[in-house]
């Protein structure tokens, strides 16, 4: 069965470090992983999708990358700023289907 | 464009009492997905509608729980005789066809006192 793991579950950094977010799975077996962010009530958006076959993806400041075969991830934001505060999710999909498996996240404060 | 919706946005309730959660879709998008969201918890899947079909139940935690989706569009989620490990967020996402990109609605915040 496959469980996603992130640590820590809480991370304060001063505004300007750059940080890393970390993802691990049991199974390598994946077909893509991705990153959401989650602000306060207002839901899930997608950050990045990174398909099985890739190392990593990139979206302005922020990169993530993935090793398969040693079940992790890493989600790394550059010149953090206050409004990258949230929470940080990774999910995995088995297979092409829908199905997303969760990390219970990392909760993120950038203090200006 | 509008995203996805969904309504109430907080629900108390009683021990025992009925709720129904709604989710309003984007307009076009085919697939449509219900997940719970308990405290310190990753997203729990539930149910998962291609058009008003939900080819997988499988994620609904007990005969309690049912969800059904009309015209390809809005869906309620109905928990029956609700319990205190009920309370949760519950999210609702829709996806275009073929699509791995899901849209988030806002949630429900459901307490069960």
């Amino acid at each position: 069965k496959q469980e996603v793991t992130q640590i820590p579950a809480a991370l304060s950094v001063p505004e300007g470090e750059n940080l890393v977010l970390n993802c691990s799975f049991t199974d390598s077996a994946i077909y893509n992983l991705q990153w959401f962010r989650q602000d306060p009530g207002k839901g899930l958006t997608s950050l990045l999708l990174i398909q099985s076959s890739q190392r990593e993806q990139t979206s302005g400041r922020l990169n993530a990358s993935l090793d398969k075969s040693s079940g992790r991830s890493t989600l790394y934001i550059a010149a953090s700023q206050p409004g990258d505060s949230a929470t940080y999710l990774c999910a995995v999909r088995k297979d092409s289907n829908y199905q997303l498996i969760w990390g219970a996240g990392t909760k993120l404060i950038i203090k200006p | 464009g509008a995203g996805v919706s969904q309504s109430p946005s907080n629900k108390v309730t009683e021990k025992g009492k009925d709720v129904e959660l709604r989710c309003d879709p984007i307009s076009g998008h085919t697939a449509l997905y219900w997940y719970r969201q308990s405290l310190g918890q990753g997203l729990e899947f539930l149910i998962y509608f291609q058009g008003n079909s939900a080819p997988d139940k499988s994620g609904l935690p007990s005969d309690r729980f049912s969800a059904e989706r009309t015209g390809g569009s809005v869906s309620t989620l109905t928990i029956q005789r609700t319990q205190q490990e009920d309370s949760a967020v519950y999210l609702c996402a829709s996806s275009p066809w073929h699509s791995y990109e899901q849209y988030f609605g806002p949630g429900t915040r459901l307490t069960v006192t």
